[in-house]
């Protein structure tokens, strides 16, 4: 069972270059996240989706644009990296429900992105 | 806005002892405080969570204790080892929200 699979795990950009990140899930999980995680700043939520062809802004969402047009994937895309997008962006997903009574996620490996 | 701290970046405790690490939070109420455990280059990964009517959680070495008028949660680890090391995230759950908010956890170094 693989869970949450991030693709890729490493890239490196220049200012203005475009890229996707893609999040896959087998879990049939509703709910899934993207988060970045910046060192001293905690895992901060950049947007997330509720369901197939939903999306919501999370904490921070500027500079960020998502897609959910299959329940399995998510899509986090860059339209012209910065600098200041440097960090480490992580996946998750859950079921949406009270399971447990609380939401609990199951995370990706992540992915590193420089922006030179 | 609601607000949530790890009381420590690193903590270094040798082997056999207990590690306690806390989390503080502000303006907000959660319905539930998780804890994550993350190692260098991976994704957390959940370990145990307290509801709020909760005082206490134990899993195996790890118990959790959350006092909601201190707006507190500890968090445990009982004869600690090693390979206990690692980062400790707690993160604030509303319940209804769907979202977490986490905090920038503690370094766990459990030294031999």
């Amino acid at each position: 069972n693989a869970g949450v699979t991030q693709t890729p795990k490493f890239r490196v950009l220049k200012t203005g270059q475009s890229m996707t990140l893609l999040c896959a899930q087998d879990m049939n999980h509703e709910y899934m996240y993207w988060y970045r995680q910046d060192p001293g700043m905690g895992l901060r939520l950049i947007h997330y989706s509720v369901g197939e062809g939903t999306t919501a802004k999370g904490e921070v969402p500027d500079g960020y644009n998502v897609s959910r047009l299959k329940k399995q994937n998510f899509l986090l895309g860059l339209e012209s990296a910065a600098p200041s997008q440097t960090s480490v962006y992580f996946c998750a997903s859950s079921t949406g429900q009270a399971v447990l009574g609380a939401n609990v996620l199951t995370f990706g490996a992540g992915s590193r992105l420089t922006v030179l | 806005s609601q607000k949530i701290e790890q009381n420590s970046e690193a903590l270094n405790i040798q082997e056999g002892k207990t590690a306690t690490l806390t989390c503080n939070y502000t303006n907000y109420s959660p319905a539930y405080l998780q804890w994550y455990r993350q190692d260098p280059g991976r994704g957390p990964v959940f370990l145990l969570l307290i509801r709020e009517n909760e005082k206490e959680k134990r899993k195996e070495r790890l118990k959790v204790t959350f006092d909601t008028t201190l707006k507190q949660s500890l968090f445990h680890i009982t004869a600690s080892q090693p390979e206990d090391s690692a980062t400790y995230l707690c993160a604030l759950d509303g319940g209804s929200a769907r979202q977490l908010t986490f905090g920038s956890g503690t370094q766990l170094t459990v030294l031999p």
